[in-house]
């Protein structure tokens, strides 16, 4: 079973901090990584993508690859309340076509 | 507005009972999903439809039958509803460009199915 592992947390920030968002996957294959918020009752909307090793930065958002430990993070710069939401890590794991598994996403809370 | 759309966003029926869900996405995108969120938000891909072709069909029971008319379309009908398809139902699309799996993909607003 190909598995995307995140802290369902809450995790808790206090605003201004950063807050750092972890994820594994299971599949050495996978290519593909993506960052999704989703705010409560609403849909994922996408925050990041990355499909090389390294830092990759947008913003006060950067996503962080390192596919030797089959890791992904996500820092939130200078948090704020309205970054309060559940972050989903995706992994495509199967090639060819845009097939995402999803992590169970970490609550995030900036007050 | 361009956007992936989804009809109803409220679904409360009984047991039993046959439903559908319409999705319309006018991004111009050639692929189309559908996933479940269940009580946990857990969200998991249950269809994807590729220039009206099926390619993604995982463990899902034959009561959910997916339908794509074309391209900018793709229905869910659900026949013999149980309490355990109470979820949130999301239609996303995707263009599919590299054909290596980076397409990014677009959601819905979701629909909100209760099986009481």
């Amino acid at each position: 079973q190909k598995e995307v592992e995140q802290n369902s947390g809450p995790l808790s920030v206090p605003e201004g901090a950063i807050a750092s968002l972890n994820c594994t996957y299971s599949d050495r294959g996978s290519q593909s990584f993506f960052w999704y918020r989703q705010y409560s009752g609403k849909s994922p909307e996408l925050i990041m993508s990355i499909y090389s090793n390294g830092d990759k930065e947008d913003g006060r958002f950067t996503a962080q690859l390192n596919k030797a430990s089959q890791y992904v993070s996500l820092l939130i710069r200078d948090s704020q309340p309205s970054d309060s939401a559940t972050y989903l890590c995706a992994v495509n794991i199967r090639s060819g076509y845009s097939t995402l598994t999803f992590g169970k996403g970490t609550m995030l809370l900036v007050s | 507005d361009t956007a992936v759309s989804q009809t109803p966003k409220y679904l409360v029926t009984q047991m039993g009972n046959d439903k559908s869900i319409k999705c319309e996405q006018n991004l111009g995108h050639d692929t189309m999903y559908w996933y479940k969120q269940d009580s946990k938000k857990f969200l998991k891909i249950m269809f994807s439809y590729n220039n009206k072709e099926l390619i993604i069909n995982e463990t899902v029971p034959n009561r959910f039958s997916p339908k794509s008319p074309d391209k900018a379309h793709l229905n869910l009908h659900i026949n013999s509803l149980e309490l355990g398809d109470s979820a949130v139902y999301f239609c996303a699309s995707s263009l599919r460009t590299s054909g290596r799996g980076q397409e990014t993909q677009y959601f819905g607003p979701g629909t909100r199915l209760l099986v009481l």
